[in-house]
């Protein structure tokens, strides 16, 4: 069965700083990767997925991640963060579909603040 | 494209009572619903998964006489909490997968369910 470890509970950064968010997996196969943002009270919403190719991707509101097979990793950056960028982060990982991992299963989730 | 409602978005019952949430894909079609809960400042836990037309396939640990799952088209998911506790008071988002065979899941809003 996959599982996914993000190691950071809470990080604070100050606004127009760098971020990197960390994510681990645990997957036989290749991984379907995924980084949600989930606002206080509100639904999830999809910044970016990786399934195969580029291990560099491209996400909305100016992030990316990188997926590492070496380090089990996929790590999420943005180069300058904004104070809308507070929120919750959850990385997520998903098998094979039709097979009995093809479930996604989160993260504990990295909840970010923005230091003004 | 690929949006996904969930009625009602909060819901107040008393316990012992019995509240119905339903899950709709609006501009596609799901054979696959997953449900997750998720308690405050905490990350989703996959309740179940429901394929269109058959019986749903629940997580360890999660009681299938007390949440209900009924997935009876391609578009509408419904999950009912039976007798309901305090405890069940949570968070409730639904997902679906789109019938052609993509990973991706699409997230509902979520509901958010007290029970008094």
């Amino acid at each position: 069965a996959q599982s996914v470890t993000q190691p950071d509970i809470h990080i604070t950064v100050s606004e127009g700083a760098s971020l990197e968010l960390r994510c681990n997996y645990s997957y036989g196969a290749t991984p379907y990767l995924f980084w949600y943002v989930q606002s206080p009270g509100q639904g999830l919403q999809l910044l970016l997925k990786y399934f195969s190719g580029d291990t560099l991707v491209q996400g909305i509101k100016g992030f990316e991640a990188e997926f590492k097979r070496s380090q089990s990793s996929f790590n999420l950056r943005k180069p300058s963060v904004h104070w809308s960028d507070a929120a919750e982060y959850f990385c997520a990982v998903g098998g094979e579909l039709g097979s009995s991992a093809s479930k996604i299963i989160f993260g504990s989730g990295t909840r970010l603040s923005i230091r003004p | 494209g690929a949006v996904v409602s969930q009625h009602p978005s909060w819901v107040i019952c008393k316990s012992g009572t019995s509240v119905k949430i339903e899950c709709r894909s609006l501009d596609f079609q799901a054979t696959t619903m997953f449900w997750y809960r998720q308690f405050p400042k905490q990350s989703l836990m996959l309740m179940a998964t429901s394929n269109e037309g058959s019986k749903a396939t629940y997580e360890q640990g999660v009681e299938k006489d007390k949440f209900l799952i009924n997935h009876a088209s391609l578009t509408l998911s419904t999950l009912t909490v039976t007798s309901a506790h305090p405890e069940d008071s949570s968070f409730y988002i639904c997902s679906a997968r789109d019938h052609r065979g993509f990973h991706e899941q699409y997230f509902g809003p979520g509901t958010r369910l007290t029970v008094t």
